[in-house]
């Protein structure tokens, strides 16, 4: 099985400034990852897929990048309702796996 | 607007079965293969099953391969999940999620349901 490991696991940020988390995977998986959003006591929600695409109403503040085994989510601008744990997911290979998360917190 | 409702969760005993559904809503439902994806309290996410859009094909990770039976029925829309043999470490709140693109599971999670709890203790 293909290993997600997501950095940091916990970051604490102040309204306005830019925020990264990165995501290695175990192997290569080709631009094969989802990142998704969790508000506290919500379900996850689609933020980017195919690594860099942005899915149908999320803000542009959100970015992502990266290949190989390498990824990274972009939050520019922190806005309070970015306040949520973040998961990578990788798709390219059975069994799809996820990330352990990220929650990010207003400092 | 698409929409997942999930239900059927519950407090259940260890070695017990449950069967947990999902009601889709806001696309052709047909078209797409669907999953249970589970999150155990205050932890990460595991995808549980998926199904092909007709119901011949379906996938499962090694923790849940010959206890857990994912199934749909196209005229109703409608998505399920039967849980047997449960165990103490199935305890999380199960997901209904719509692959993103159709007619192939080789790709992300567009759409979550709210999520049904599920317990297993004696």
């Amino acid at each position: 099985d293909i290993q997600m490991t997501q950095s940091p696991a916990s970051l604490s940020a102040s309204l306005g400034e830019t925020v990264t988390i990165e995501c290695r995977a175990s192997e290569d998986i080709y631009n094969g990852l989802a990142w998704y959003q969790q508000k506290p006591g919500k379900s996850p929600q689609l933020l980017i897929y195919n690594a860099n695409s942005l899915h149908t109403g999320v803000p542009s503040r959100f970015s992502g990048s990266g290949s190989g085994t390498q990824y990274s989510l972009k939050i520019n601008s922190l806005q309070s309702e970015d306040v949520a744990s973040y998961f990578c997911q990788q798709y390219y290979d059975y069994p799809w796996t996820f990330g352990g998360g990220t929650k990010l917190e207003l400092k | 607007e698409v929409q997942l409702v999930e239900s059927g969760g519950g407090l259940v005993q260890p070695g017990r079965s449950l069967k947990l559904s999902c009601a889709a809503s806001g696309f052709t439902f047909s078209n797409y293969y669907m999953a249970w994806v589970r999150q155990a309290p205050k932890k990460g996410l595991e995808w549980v099953a998926t199904i092909s859009t007709s119901g011949s094909r379906t996938y499962y990770p090694d923790s849940v391969k010959g206890r857990f039976t994912i199934s749909r029925d196209n005229a109703k829309s409608s998505l399920y999940l039967q849980m047997n043999s449960l165990k103490s470490e199935d305890t999380a709140t199960y997901y209904c999620a719509r692959h993103g693109v159709s007619n192939s599971p080789w790709n992300w999670f567009a759409y979550w349901g709210q999520g049904t709890l599920v317990t297993v203790s004696s």
